[in-house]
Protein backbone atom coordinates (compact mmCIF):
# COMPACT_ATOMS: atom_id res chain seq x y z
CA UNK A 1 0.00 0.00 0.00
CA UNK A 2 1.16 3.26 -0.64
CA UNK A 3 3.08 5.71 2.18
CA UNK A 4 3.70 9.09 2.45
CA UNK A 5 7.11 10.23 4.65
CA UNK A 6 8.11 14.07 5.25
CA UNK A 7 11.71 14.75 5.90
CA UNK A 8 13.66 17.97 6.35
CA UNK A 9 15.37 19.86 9.20
CA UNK A 10 13.34 20.55 12.40
CA UNK A 11 14.06 23.82 12.90
CA UNK A 12 13.93 26.66 10.67
CA UNK A 13 16.01 30.39 11.74
CA UNK A 14 13.50 33.47 11.00
CA UNK A 15 13.60 35.06 7.75
CA UNK A 16 15.18 31.46 6.00
CA UNK A 17 13.52 28.83 4.31
CA UNK A 18 11.62 26.10 4.94
CA UNK A 19 12.25 22.95 3.08
CA UNK A 20 10.44 19.74 3.35
CA UNK A 21 10.61 16.50 1.39
CA UNK A 22 7.70 13.65 1.01
CA UNK A 23 9.09 10.49 -0.29
CA UNK A 24 6.24 8.02 -2.02
CA UNK A 25 6.70 4.37 -1.18
CA UNK A 26 4.52 1.32 -2.00
CA UNK A 27 3.19 2.99 -5.66
CA UNK A 28 4.64 4.89 -8.46
CA UNK A 29 3.72 8.80 -7.90
CA UNK A 30 3.04 9.22 -11.76
CA UNK A 31 0.10 6.28 -11.22
CA UNK A 32 -3.70 7.43 -11.15
CA UNK A 33 -5.90 10.01 -10.87
CA UNK A 34 -4.08 11.90 -7.86
CA UNK A 35 -2.28 15.36 -6.89
CA UNK A 36 -0.11 15.68 -3.93
CA UNK A 37 -0.36 18.03 -0.91
CA UNK A 38 1.33 19.91 1.47
CA UNK A 39 -1.04 20.74 4.95
CA UNK A 40 0.16 22.06 7.97
CA UNK A 41 -0.86 22.79 11.70
CA UNK A 42 0.32 24.53 14.61
CA UNK A 43 0.01 23.09 18.01
CA UNK A 44 -3.21 22.80 19.24
CA UNK A 45 -4.92 24.28 16.18
CA UNK A 46 -6.41 23.21 13.18
CA UNK A 47 -5.33 22.22 9.37
CA UNK A 48 -4.05 24.69 6.79
CA UNK A 49 -3.70 23.51 3.16
CA UNK A 50 -0.71 24.82 2.05
CA UNK A 51 -1.11 23.80 -2.08
CA UNK A 52 -0.13 20.84 -4.06
CA UNK A 53 0.99 19.62 -7.71
CA UNK A 54 0.18 17.15 -10.03
CA UNK A 55 2.94 15.16 -11.78
CA UNK A 56 2.37 17.31 -14.50
CA UNK A 57 4.00 19.94 -12.34
CA UNK A 58 1.01 22.34 -12.67
CA UNK A 59 0.21 23.79 -9.14
CA UNK A 60 -2.35 25.57 -6.58
CA UNK A 61 -1.31 27.27 -3.62
CA UNK A 62 -3.16 28.39 -0.44
CA UNK A 63 -3.93 32.52 -1.60
CA UNK A 64 -2.54 33.22 1.43
CA UNK A 65 1.12 31.65 1.02
CA UNK A 66 1.20 32.04 -2.42
CA UNK A 67 3.82 34.53 -2.48
CA UNK A 68 6.07 32.36 -0.09
CA UNK A 69 5.57 28.88 -1.58
CA UNK A 70 7.17 26.50 -3.95
CA UNK A 71 6.10 22.70 -5.00
CA UNK A 72 7.89 20.77 -6.82
CA UNK A 73 7.88 16.80 -8.26
CA UNK A 74 10.53 14.44 -9.05
CA UNK A 75 8.95 11.59 -10.03
CA UNK A 76 12.36 9.87 -10.93
CA UNK A 77 12.69 9.66 -7.52
CA UNK A 78 9.18 9.35 -6.29
CA UNK A 79 9.27 12.32 -3.91
CA UNK A 80 7.23 15.90 -3.87
CA UNK A 81 9.00 19.07 -2.05
CA UNK A 82 7.69 22.43 -0.32
CA UNK A 83 9.73 25.51 -0.28
CA UNK A 84 8.58 28.00 2.18
CA UNK A 85 10.58 31.23 2.29
CA UNK A 86 10.81 33.95 4.93
CA UNK A 87 9.40 32.15 7.36
CA UNK A 88 8.36 33.40 10.63
CA UNK A 89 7.28 31.68 13.92
CA UNK A 90 3.80 31.96 12.90
CA UNK A 91 5.02 29.32 10.59
CA UNK A 92 5.88 26.75 13.37
CA UNK A 93 3.75 23.55 12.44
CA UNK A 94 3.46 20.24 12.03
CA UNK A 95 3.56 20.00 8.62
CA UNK A 96 2.18 16.67 6.40
CA UNK A 97 2.30 15.81 2.84
CA UNK A 98 -0.87 13.49 1.40
CA UNK A 99 -2.46 12.08 -1.42
CA UNK A 100 -5.49 13.83 -3.32
CA UNK A 101 -7.71 11.98 -5.17
CA UNK A 102 -9.92 14.31 -7.53
CA UNK A 103 -12.22 11.26 -8.29
CA UNK A 104 -13.15 10.96 -4.38
CA UNK A 105 -13.77 14.58 -4.53
CA UNK A 106 -10.59 15.98 -3.82
CA UNK A 107 -10.40 14.02 -0.59
CA UNK A 108 -6.91 13.26 1.31
CA UNK A 109 -6.90 9.52 1.31
CA UNK A 110 -3.63 9.09 2.74
CA UNK A 111 -1.61 11.18 4.69
CA UNK A 112 2.17 11.37 6.14
CA UNK A 113 2.79 11.32 9.71
CA UNK A 114 3.47 14.61 9.99
CA UNK A 115 6.90 16.58 10.43
CA UNK A 116 7.25 19.12 12.92
CA UNK A 117 8.63 22.49 12.31
CA UNK A 118 9.68 24.89 14.42
CA UNK A 119 10.66 28.53 13.27
CA UNK A 120 13.06 29.64 15.80
CA UNK A 121 16.80 31.67 16.03
CA UNK B 1 -13.67 32.39 -0.08
CA UNK B 2 -15.77 29.56 1.69
CA UNK B 3 -15.56 29.65 5.08
CA UNK B 4 -16.43 26.03 7.20
CA UNK B 5 -18.19 26.06 10.51
CA UNK B 6 -18.41 23.33 12.62
CA UNK B 7 -20.33 23.01 15.66
CA UNK B 8 -20.23 22.13 18.62
CA UNK B 9 -16.57 23.09 19.29
CA UNK B 10 -16.58 20.29 21.51
CA UNK B 11 -19.29 17.35 22.08
CA UNK B 12 -19.10 15.48 25.45
CA UNK B 13 -20.58 11.67 25.33
CA UNK B 14 -20.33 8.42 26.56
CA UNK B 15 -19.33 4.77 24.70
CA UNK B 16 -22.49 3.99 23.25
CA UNK B 17 -24.22 7.10 22.28
CA UNK B 18 -24.94 8.88 19.25
CA UNK B 19 -23.10 11.98 17.52
CA UNK B 20 -24.21 14.55 15.52
CA UNK B 21 -21.72 17.04 14.39
CA UNK B 22 -22.54 19.72 11.83
CA UNK B 23 -20.32 21.67 9.23
CA UNK B 24 -21.97 24.79 7.80
CA UNK B 25 -20.46 26.57 4.72
CA UNK B 26 -20.57 30.51 4.27
CA UNK B 27 -21.67 29.44 0.40
CA UNK B 28 -23.48 26.57 -1.25
CA UNK B 29 -20.55 23.80 -1.63
CA UNK B 30 -21.11 21.06 -4.08
CA UNK B 31 -21.44 17.47 -1.90
CA UNK B 32 -18.74 15.71 -4.56
CA UNK B 33 -16.60 17.98 -2.27
CA UNK B 34 -17.27 17.49 1.36
CA UNK B 35 -15.07 15.15 3.14
CA UNK B 36 -14.87 14.61 6.76
CA UNK B 37 -11.56 13.68 8.80
CA UNK B 38 -10.64 11.96 12.21
CA UNK B 39 -7.72 12.97 14.21
CA UNK B 40 -6.43 11.34 17.10
CA UNK B 41 -3.30 12.92 19.14
CA UNK B 42 0.09 12.90 17.61
CA UNK B 43 -1.71 11.76 14.75
CA UNK B 44 -2.60 12.40 11.12
CA UNK B 45 -5.90 12.87 10.11
CA UNK B 46 -8.03 9.78 8.74
CA UNK B 47 -10.28 10.51 5.46
CA UNK B 48 -13.59 9.16 6.71
CA UNK B 49 -16.14 10.16 4.46
CA UNK B 50 -16.12 11.72 1.09
CA UNK B 51 -18.77 13.24 -1.32
CA UNK B 52 -20.57 14.59 1.79
CA UNK B 53 -22.03 10.32 2.10
CA UNK B 54 -19.72 7.78 0.97
CA UNK B 55 -17.30 6.21 3.12
CA UNK B 56 -13.35 5.65 2.64
CA UNK B 57 -12.04 2.23 2.44
CA UNK B 58 -12.26 0.60 5.60
CA UNK B 59 -14.60 3.20 7.76
CA UNK B 60 -17.15 1.38 10.09
CA UNK B 61 -20.71 1.71 8.58
CA UNK B 62 -21.24 3.57 12.43
CA UNK B 63 -19.89 6.68 10.58
CA UNK B 64 -22.23 8.36 7.81
CA UNK B 65 -22.41 11.87 6.37
CA UNK B 66 -25.20 13.63 5.19
CA UNK B 67 -25.89 17.40 3.61
CA UNK B 68 -25.77 19.40 0.79
CA UNK B 69 -25.85 23.12 0.00
CA UNK B 70 -24.78 24.71 2.98
CA UNK B 71 -25.14 22.04 5.82
CA UNK B 72 -23.63 18.95 6.08
CA UNK B 73 -23.65 16.33 9.09
CA UNK B 74 -21.35 13.71 10.34
CA UNK B 75 -22.99 11.17 12.31
CA UNK B 76 -21.62 8.14 14.58
CA UNK B 77 -24.27 5.86 15.28
CA UNK B 78 -22.85 4.72 18.28
CA UNK B 79 -19.55 5.99 19.65
CA UNK B 80 -17.22 3.69 20.09
CA UNK B 81 -13.81 4.52 22.85
CA UNK B 82 -11.90 4.99 20.16
CA UNK B 83 -13.88 7.54 18.28
CA UNK B 84 -13.15 9.98 20.70
CA UNK B 85 -11.44 12.37 18.81
CA UNK B 86 -11.32 15.64 16.77
CA UNK B 87 -12.95 15.85 13.53
CA UNK B 88 -12.72 17.96 10.60
CA UNK B 89 -15.02 18.75 7.74
CA UNK B 90 -13.19 19.81 4.66
CA UNK B 91 -14.16 21.10 0.74
CA UNK B 92 -13.35 21.77 -2.41
CA UNK B 93 -13.33 24.99 -4.23
CA UNK B 94 -12.24 25.45 -7.75
CA UNK B 95 -12.78 28.85 -8.25
CA UNK B 96 -9.49 29.33 -7.71
CA UNK B 97 -8.66 26.09 -6.57
CA UNK B 98 -8.47 25.87 -2.68
CA UNK B 99 -8.95 23.13 -0.19
CA UNK B 100 -10.22 24.73 2.88
CA UNK B 101 -10.70 22.93 6.16
CA UNK B 102 -13.36 23.63 9.26
CA UNK B 103 -11.88 23.92 12.64
CA UNK B 104 -13.10 21.20 14.43
CA UNK B 105 -15.27 19.64 16.47
CA UNK B 106 -13.80 17.21 19.58
CA UNK B 107 -15.73 14.88 20.34
CA UNK B 108 -14.30 13.64 24.29
CA UNK B 109 -15.83 11.18 27.11
CA UNK B 110 -18.37 12.60 28.85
Amino acid sequence: QVQLQESGPGLVKPSQTLSLTCTVSGGSISSGSYYWSWIRQPAGKGLEWIGRIYTSGSTNYNPSLKSRVTISVDTSKNQFSLKLSSVTAADTAVYYCARGQWLKGNAFDIWGQGTMVTVSS
Amino acid sequence: EIVLTQSPGTLSLSPGERATLSCRASQSVSSSYLAWYQQKPGQAPRLLIYGASSRATGIPDRFSGSGSGTDFTLTISRLEPEDFAVYYCQQYGSSPPKLTFGPGTKVDIK
